[in-house]
């Protein structure tokens, strides 16, 4: 069964040091998400993205935030300079469809320090 | 604010017996629901989903009702099994994103 992949699976980074997540989305999906949990709490949506373009993006996606599609299978979320409340668990998900099943990946763990 | 919320954090209940998870939400133009169930260290697995022109859905050993006139969604899980031990988190799509709940923790005991 085809899955969504992200690495690294846990990110050690240092306090203003950028960071890149990297996520594998279904082959097939056209609709890219990135969410993240904060330990002990619900999963929030970060940004969707579509036609190589974002789509929707909540207050947390501040301009510290990127995201980017640079080839045709891996879909990237960048933090230009973490702070501490940066950690978190942060899953990247895709989609076919804008109402279809929204598929995870297991996640990458961030830790800033 | 948060539109989606579930009522209980924790459910402890016998192997073998049926759960019933619970989620208000407040959104009333809210029309697809999501159920994700996820296990430690994992991301949200989809469970099953609802639209608002239902009222019932079935799934493997899962039900999901809506009650629209109230806003409640339930999700029941038949003949509980230790696998089922989880963080169940309710969810709407609006506007092709999630919104998540807070998540109830049930844990089957044996």
């Amino acid at each position: 069964e085809p899955e969504v992949t992200q690495t690294p699976s846990h990110q050690v980074t240092q306090m203003g040091q950028e960071v890149i997540l990297r996520c594998v989305p279904i082959s097939n999906h056209l609709y890219f998400y990135w969410y993240r949990q904060i330990l002990g709490q619900k999963v929030e949506f970060l940004v969707s993205f579509y036609n190589n373009e974002i789509s929707e993006k909540s207050e947390i996606f501040d301009d510290q935030f990127s995201v980017e599609r640079p080839d045709g299978s891996n879909f990237t979320l960048k933090i230009r300079s973490t702070k501490l409340e940066d950690s978190a668990m942060y899953f990247c998900a895709s989609s076919s469809g804008g109402l279809d099943e929204q598929y995870f990946g297991p996640g990458t763990r961030l830790t800033v320090t | 604010g948060e539109s989606v919320g579930l009522h209980l954090p924790t459910l402890s209940v016998q192997e073998g017996d049926n759960s019933i998870i619970n989620c208000a939400y407040s959104n009333s133009a809210s029309d697809y629901f999501i159920w994700y169930k996820q296990e430690s260290g994992k991301g949200p697995q989809f469970i099953i989903d609802i639209r608002s022109n239902m009222d019932k859905r079935q799934g493997q050993r899962v039900t999901v009702l809506l009650n629209k006139t109230v806003k409640h969604l339930s999700l029941q899980i038949a003949a509980t099994q230790p696998g089922d031990s989880a963080v169940y988190f309710c969810a709407e799509n609006i506007n092709y994103k999630l919104s998540f709940g807070a998540g109830t923790t049930v844990t089957v005991r044996a």
